[in-house]
Parts: structure tokens; C-alpha cells; sequence
């Protein structure tokens, strides 16, 4: 148990709407990362939160975007669901400290159809 | 040449075995590498999580970490059925930077 939960666990949208996928961080981590897993292959770098501004993002187009809050819960937001955002998609808290490691969600598997 | 590769597996051994799982990267500025494991259907958990080069044992696990030949090692000595999982291995620059993970390599252990 990591102590991060995410919500919901499953998903099925239809291509074209919105989404938005929740994540409740480690008690006191101030940092929050998403990264979304196709089948098959590793995950890969969204966006990174710390202290509620995005302080680096990957190379995901600006449809996905996310917040994070005060209580150290973040969202992450797809607008425009294409079939390829289909995908596991994980957040993981940590504190922005030397030697401290990330602790990933279960995920949610989203489905684009 | 993506960033980080990985055995491609899928790797099948008999119980008891020794496994080795390997990766290798391009970028010489990492410094923090980590070895994840994935049950299907969950989150990554951190089995072992190293700084620059050398080697950490956990139990039946050892991290080796080359910075000289780019290349990292996992071992699980007395492999077990619940060892059968997806290995991710992941590094990153800084301790604040963004995690890069491998593509993974799924492990079966048979009883």
C-alpha cells in the first residue's frame, strides 16, 4: 500500500469528450507526477506539480493539463480524447527532496472509443 | 536510439533460478537509477532505488549500476512464482527531475 490513491479506476469515454482523472497524494508529499502507460510499454512523463505549479512537463500536447491543491490532491485533464490517449494512466507523489523516491497510484485505465 | 532500453523479454525461468535483467541508456547525465516492479493491472512499486554507480542489496535482490558502460543490472537470486511481473527500470537526472522508464521486461517464474 503506497498511500496514493487514484479515482476512477476504470473509464470509458468516447473520442472527442473530456476527462478528468483524480489523485490523492502521500500525506505530506508536495510533489505530484503523472505519466501514462500504453499496453506493452513503459510509462511515460506528463507533467510534474510542486507546490501547485507545473515545474516540467513531457512532450504531451496542451489538451492535457492539470491542477493540483493545497491538501497535495491533483487532477489531470485530456480535452479532445483521441483513440490513442487510450492508456493506464498513474500518478506518483513524492517530496522534492535528495534521496526520496516516488510512490505510484494503481492507475486508471481509460478507454477511448 | 530511444533513451533507455531494456531486455525485451518476455524471460521464463523455473523457480529457484537466478534472473538477471539489464538496461541500457544513452543519456550520461543521469545519476539516480530505480527498478520497478509492475503486477498486471497495478501501479509501479519501487523495489530499488540507487545513486551513481555500484551496487545495493535488498534481500534477494541486488541494483548494479555501470556509469562507465551506460548499463544497469537487476539480480533476484531464488526467484520465486511471485516474482512474476513486469520490470521497469527508470533513472533520472536530478532528484527532482522527471522519472524515464524503460519499455519493461515481463518476468514468469515457474513453479
Amino acid at each position: 500500500e503506497t498511500g496514493v490513491t487514484q479515482s476512477p479506476t476504470h473509464l470509458i469515454k468516447t473520442r472527442g469528450q473530456q476527462v478528468t482523472l483524480r489523485c490523492s497524494s502521500q500525506s505530506g508529499h508536495n510533489t505530484v507526477s503523472w505519466y501514462q502507460q500504453a499496453l506493452g510499454q513503459g510509462p511515460q512523463f506528463i507533467f510534474q506539480y510542486y507546490r501547485e505549479e507545473e515545474n516540467g512537463r513531457g512532450n504531451f500536447p496542451p489538451r492535457f493539463s492539470g491542477l493540483q491543491f493545497p491538501n497535495y490532491s491533483s487532477e489531470l485533464n485530456v480535452n479532445a480524447l483521441e483513440l490513442d490517449d487510450s492508456a493506464l494512466y498513474l500518478c506518483a507523489s513524492s517530496l522534492a527532496s535528495p534521496g526520496t523516491e516516488a510512490f505510484f497510484g494503481q492507475g486508471t485505465r481509460l478507454t477511448v472509443v | 536510439q530511444k533513451e533507455v532500453e531494456q531486455d525485451p523479454g518476455p524471460l521464463s525461468v523455473p523457480e529457484g533460478a537466478i534472473v538477471s535483467l539489464n538496461c541500457t541508456y544513452s543519456n550520461s547525465a543521469f545519476q539516480y537509477f530505480m527498478w520497478y516492479r509492475q503486477y498486471s493491472r497495478k501501479g509501479p512499486e519501487l523495489l530499488m532505488y540507487t545513486y551513481s554507480s555500484g551496487n545495493k542489496e535488498d534481500g534477494r535482490f541486488t541494483a548494479q549500476v555501470d556509469k562507465s558502460s551506460k548499463y544497469i543490472s537487476l539480480f533476484i537470486r531464488d526467484s520465486q512464482p511471485s516474482d512474476s511481473a513486469t520490470y521497469l527500470c527508470a533513472m533520472k537526472m536530478t532528484s527532482y527531475d522527471k522519472v524515464i522508464f524503460g519499455p519493461g521486461t515481463s518476468l514468469s517464474v515457474i513453479p
